[in-house]
């Protein structure tokens, strides 16, 4: 069973927008992280952030969580064809083992030069 | 330092074959994790082992074995190969940081 849904799926944008994801989730968590795959490659950490903070940022990414509404977002700044990749929230404790995590099935962004 | 590596790159199986995945890291992590990811889908949790000596059942275990045969090395076996085990496999390592460092993947068809 999956913890995180993102949404959305598929997001599509020029180089320069502003590409913002969201991600959902169904129980209480210790922290979310996300993640990028870029096509046929393993994924990538990018940021985590813990059930006490409400915002972080790291260079052109900023992440939001609201644990009220068990619901994160990932905003990428100036997006870059570079950019184009999969991202996958997820949210930890599966088994209530630490370190477990449990992902979402992801977005599909595409950064169009 | 190469982080987290995985063998075979690709391999194509029969109905009933057996394989073993290969999966070595050497950031010194005690934890490692095998996932399967499915077109569409998120990555799940087949087994895990927080740390040498231990190994534990994922969301997905059945069909599969693992063996953490020292604190580098986690490797994954099929027994019988069935077409639904045809997948990407993707081992991960951490340390109690909780971010997951993962390999480049293993893409396993079953004929």
């Amino acid at each position: 069973s999956q913890q995180g849904e993102e949404d959305p799926q598929a997001l599509s944008i020029q180089e320069g927008e502003n590409a913002t994801m969201n991600c959902s989730y169904k129980t209480s968590i210790n922290n979310l992280q996300w993640y990028r795959q870029n096509s046929g490659r393993g994924l990538v950490h990018l940021i985590l952030i813990r059930s006490n903070e409400r915002e972080k940022h790291s260079g052109r990414l900023r992440v939001t969580l609201d644990t009220s509404k068990k619901s994160s977002s990932l905003l990428i700044t100036a997006s870059r064809a570079a950019d184009t990749a999969s991202y996958f929230c997820a949210t930890d404790g599966y088994g209530g083992s630490q370190g477990n995590l449990i992902f979402g099935k992801g977005t599909k962004l595409s950064v169009k030069p | 330092n190469a982080g987290v590596t995985q063998t075979p790159k690709f391999q194509v199986l029969k109905t009933g074959q057996s394989m073993t995945l290969q999966c070595a890291q050497d950031m010194n992590h005690n934890s490692m994790y095998w996932y399967r990811q499915d077109p569409g889908m998120g990555l799940r949790l087949i087994y895990y082992s927080a740390s040498e000596g231990t190994t534990d059942k994922g969301e997905v275990p059945n069909g599969y074995n693992v063996s953490r045969l020292n604190k580098r090395e986690f490797s994954l076996r099929l027994e019988s190969a069935a077409p639904s085990q045809t997948s990407v496999y993707f081992c991960a390592s951490s340390d109690f940081e909780e971010t997951q460092y993962f390999g480049p993947g293993t893409r396993l068809l079953v004929l």
